[in-house]
């Protein structure tokens, strides 16, 4: 039974489209984190809900919103797609709004933007 | 702001070599110190963990310390196998402080 599930696990789309990648955890978390991981591995923030309330929203270009319906749920939708939007995204939960331990991540959605 | 520093790798080692991967961060806070391992096509996994000065983290045969005195968190394991070739990432959660901030990953290869 997987903890934290993310679909679709790769996404490859056209410039200017419009996609959608959501996200489940069952592990009755309150706080969920989309992180966007580069070609060079490295992992930033994105956003962050606890309990369906935005409570992080780093330097991200308002073409991606972000939209939790419970607090078992966080989906990212991406407007008008860019080259530079291609990356693996990341979404994790965590126990409340302090990381300290640590985060459940999900297996990622690897998307390409052509 | 808070910042993870990790050595760069690649880290080239055989089977049952000594692996160590250096980190050491920065925080404003006394911060909460975590070691995740991501396998090829996969999210990121917890490896071990420690919450104060002077915990030792340990899980699957790999160690690591959190120093105060000298920022330092390091990942070490006495005999590295071909399975854990991966990339590993220290990151750390300062206090009242939601998220995490991971260094930028240390990738491990390891041949038989």
């Amino acid at each position: 039974d997987t903890a934290v599930s993310q679909t679709p696990k790769y996404l490859v789309t056209q410039m200017g489209n419009d996609k959608s990648i959501k996200c489940e955890q069952n592990l009755g978390h309150d706080t969920m984190y989309w992180y966007k991981q580069d070609s060079k591995k490295f992992l930033k923030i994105m956003f962050s809900y606890n309990n369906k309330e935005l409570i992080i929203n780093e330097t991200v270009p308002n073409r991606f919103s972000p939209k939790s319906p419970d607090k078992a749920h966080l989906n990212l939708h991406i407007n008008s797609l860019e080259l530079g939007d291609s990356a693996v995204y990341f979404c994790a939960s965590s126990q409340d709004t302090q990381a300290d331990y640590g985060y459940t991540f999900g297996s990622g959605t690897r998307l390409t933007v052509v | 702001g808070d910042s993870v520093t990790q050595m760069e790798g690649p880290v080239t080692l055989s089977e049952e070599a000594f692996l160590t991967i250096n980190c050491t961060y920065t925080a404003t806070g006394y911060p909460s110190l975590f070691w995740y391992v991501q396998y090829p096509g996969e999210g990121l996994q917890l490896l071990l963990k420690a919450t104060k000065a002077d915990d030792k983290g340990s899980n699957k045969g790999f160690e690591a310390t959190y120093r105060k005195e000298t920022t330092s968190f390091h990942l070490e394991k006495g005999s590295v196998q071909v399975s854990d070739s991966a990339v590993y990432f220290c990151a750390l959660s300062d206090r009242g402080y939601s998220t995490l901030t991971f260094g930028k990953g240390t990738m491990l290869l390891v041949s038989p």
